[in-house]
């Protein structure tokens, strides 16, 4: 069975920084890009960052390009999403997924980030 | 960026009903890289179609999706009550990957 189980999410104060984790099991992690997805409370889906199956290439929205990092150890079976000069408007529930250049086939339960002071 | 645009916002429809939802994109989708999602409160989203209109594992042949280019839609045939929910496209054919902004799908 495929798992995704996101950890690391906070209460953290604007400027600050979190490192976000996603543990993959159940399948061949190193044969999927993954991805990052948020969504703010009340709002919709927002992709963040992709990355392929051996972090050779990134991808990042314009609103966190330069201030989010996305990687992954494939023998830990794990994704991280690390999130510098975090602003208010990165308050979501973040989402971590397989697929970037494919279909985002499942996902976890989401890490909640609060950025407030 | 491709800007998904779907309608209606809100649907209101009854159990036994069709349902029938639009996602429009501001340029053409190659290859049909676009999914369908399910959201239901307090959950992740579900992808029910890929490919523009091929269900995903285990979703009921009630759901269907169809279209090419920039024009798509997703049918939900005789609703079900756990039918009602957010529903959400997204393509990945250019990047970034993007979004619609969702159709709520209400009990009437």
């Amino acid at each position: 069975e495929v798992q995704l189980v996101e950890s690391g999410g906070d209460v953290v104060r604007p400027g600050g920084s979190l490192r976000l984790s996603c543990a993959a099991s159940g399948f061949t992690f190193d044969d999927y890009g993954m991805s990052w997805v948020r969504q703010a409370p009340g709002k919709g889906l927002e992709w963040v960052s992709g990355i392929d199956w051996n972090g050779g290439s990134t991808g990042y929205a314009d609103s966190v390009k330069g201030r989010f990092t996305i990687s992954r150890d494939n023998a830990k079976n794990s994704l991280y999403l690390q999130m510098n000069s975090l602003r208010a408007e990165d308050t979501a529930l973040y989402y971590c997924a397989r697929g970037w250049n494919q279909d985002f086939d499942y996902w976890g339960q989401g890490t909640l980030v609060t950025v407030s002071s | 960026e491709i800007v998904l645009t779907q309608s209606p916002g809100t649907l209101s429809l009854s159990p036994g009903e069709r349902a029938t939802l639009s996602c429009r994109a501001s340029r053409s989708i190659s290859y049909s890289y676009l999914d369908w999602f399910q959201q239901k409160p307090g959950q992740a989203p579900r992808l029910l179609i890929y490919g523009a209109s091929s269900r995903a594992t285990g979703i009921p042949d009630r759901f269907s999706g169809s279209g090419s280019g920039t024009d798509f839609t997703l049918t939900i045939s005789r609703l079900e009550p756990e039918d009602f929910a957010v529903y959400y496209c997204q393509q990945y054919s250019s990047s970034p990957v993007t979004f619609g902004q969702g159709t709520r799908l209400e009990i009437k």
